[in-house]
């Protein structure tokens, strides 16, 4: 059974740091890798898709980057701004059934400003 | 164009009853997923229909839960005597045919509070 971690579980940075979120997943065998920004009691906005087959994406100020072998993600976020706060989530598409996504417990960035 | 939406977007009831939770995907996604997500943790699949039909219904935890998408658009979470432990967020989202290369659009979701 696929599970993904993500570390930490809550980051707290000065606004204009750059920092890196961490996710981890057990099984390598995926279809894809999508990270999420979720504001508190809101739904889920996708930020970034991963194709197994491609190393990164980008997206203005958000940069992330899939080793599918080590069953590892990261997401990138340069210069970071009071509005970036929010929970961020990592999910994975696996082959047993290439719709379901499988999360992790996400991320809870705080930027201060 | 309109995103994913959900109704109620909050709904408190007894334990032991009925409840039904309804989604509508964004027009035209044949795909729908209905996830739960408790406090603190992120969105467990529960169901997975294309078009009218569910194609993955392994997440769904008893036979107290079901869903039907009967036309191929909305889709009706239903949950009978429910329990304490259904208290939870639920989620719906969509996607434009179901493949590996879809992104998933998220509603806003419906809270449910189990008393």
């Amino acid at each position: 059974k696929q599970e993904v971690t993500q570390i930490p579980a809550a980051l707290s940075v000065p606004e204009g740091e750059n920092l890196v979120l961490n996710c981890s997943f057990t099984d390598s065998a995926i279809y894809n890798l999508q990270w999420f920004r979720q504001d508190p009691g809101k739904g889920l906005t996708s930020l970034l898709l991963i194709q197994s087959s491609q190393r990164e994406q980008t997206s203005g100020r958000l940069n992330a980057s899939l080793d599918k072998s080590s069953g590892r993600s990261t997401l990138y976020i340069a210069a970071s701004q009071p509005g970036d706060s929010a929970t961020y989530l990592c999910a994975v598409s696996g082959t047993g059934s290439a719709r379901q996504l499988t999360f992790g417990s996400g991320t809870q960035l705080t930027v201060l400003p | 164009g309109a995103g994913v939406s959900q109704t109620p977007s909050n709904k408190v009831t007894e334990k032991g009853k009925y409840v039904e939770l309804r989604c509508d995907p964004i027009s035209g996604h044949t795909a729908l997923y209905w996830y739960r997500q408790s406090l603190g943790q992120g969105p467990e699949f529960l169901i997975y229909f294309q078009g009218t039909g569910a194609a993955d219904d392994s997440g769904l935890p008893n036979d107290r839960f079901f869903a039907v998408r009967p036309e191929g658009s909305v889709s009706t979470l239903k949950i009978q005597r429910t329990e304490r432990g259904d208290s939870a967020v639920y989620l719906c989202a969509s996607s434009r045919d179901g493949m590996s290369t879809d992104t998933q659009y998220f509603g806003p979701g419906t809270r449910l509070t189990v008393l």
